[in-house]
């Protein structure tokens, strides 16, 4: 079965330091990833993706992901957390069976504190 | 800018009664979808449309109902609304090529007692 999995409800981190936010998948074929940040009372924002090519995927806000074909992972970082990186983080991987949808996990809340 | 537009944004219904989610996009996007997400449980799809006139089932399609009425507009409909219903509802639409991430609105809110 296509799925992901994002193994932590929540992730505290102080302020400046590295963070990550973990994702792992499994899909047929070759995956497109996805994360996305949903703040208070809004729509899920995209952040980056992987296709295909550099592991090391840079998006916006200063965010990163790296993609691991061995460990089925996409990990999503950034050097130095922010307070209003604050916000639940989704990790999704595009899925065919008859036509393209998207399987999301189950989210991960971020809470970077002062 | 107003990319995808969601009405009503918040919405308390009493059980049984029937209500429509409506969902325009204005950037000339092929396919748009329907999910509800609930805490510790992501987002589920309820319906999808790939393409203008065609409608298929999601993972929970059970109690809704969807019409894509044109390029531009998705809606979702609760028949008899029951408190399983109770969520927050959103609609994503997507561009052609399958590498586009998909853009979503900023949801409605539905609560039935």
């Amino acid at each position: 079965a296509q799925s992901v999995a994002q193994p932590e409800d929540q992730v505290n981190v102080a302020e400046g330091n590295p963070l990550t936010v973990k994702c792992t998948y499994s899909v047929s074929g070759n995956p497109y990833l996805f994360w996305y940040v949903q703040y208070p009372n809004r729509g899920l924002q995209f952040l980056l993706k992987y296709i295909t090519g550099d592991n090391l995927v840079k998006g916006s806000y200063g965010f990163e992901a790296e993609f691991n074909k061995s460990q089925t992972s996409f990990h999503l970082k950034k050097p130095s957390a922010l307070v209003s990186d604050s916000a639940l983080y989704f990790c999704a991987v595009r899925a065919y069976s008859g036509t393209y949808k998207y399987i999301f996990g189950t989210g991960t809340r971020l809470k970077v504190l002062a | 800018n107003a990319g995808v537009t969601q009405t009503p944004k918040f919405q308390v219904l009493k059980t049984g009664q029937s209500m429509t989610l409506q969902c325009a996009q204005d950037m000339n996007h092929n396919s748009m979808y329907w999910y509800r997400q609930d805490p510790g449980m992501g987002l589920r799809l309820i319906y999808y449309s790939a393409s203008e006139g065609t409608t298929d089932k999601g993972e929970v399609p059970n109690g809704y109902n969807v019409s894509r009425l044109n390029k531009r507009e998705f809606s979702l409909r609760l028949e008899s609304a029951a408190p399983s219903q109770t969520s927050v509802y959103f609609c994503a639409s997507i561009g052609r090529g399958s590498e586009q991430p998909q853009h979503f609105g900023d949801g409605t809110r539905l609560s039935i007692l």
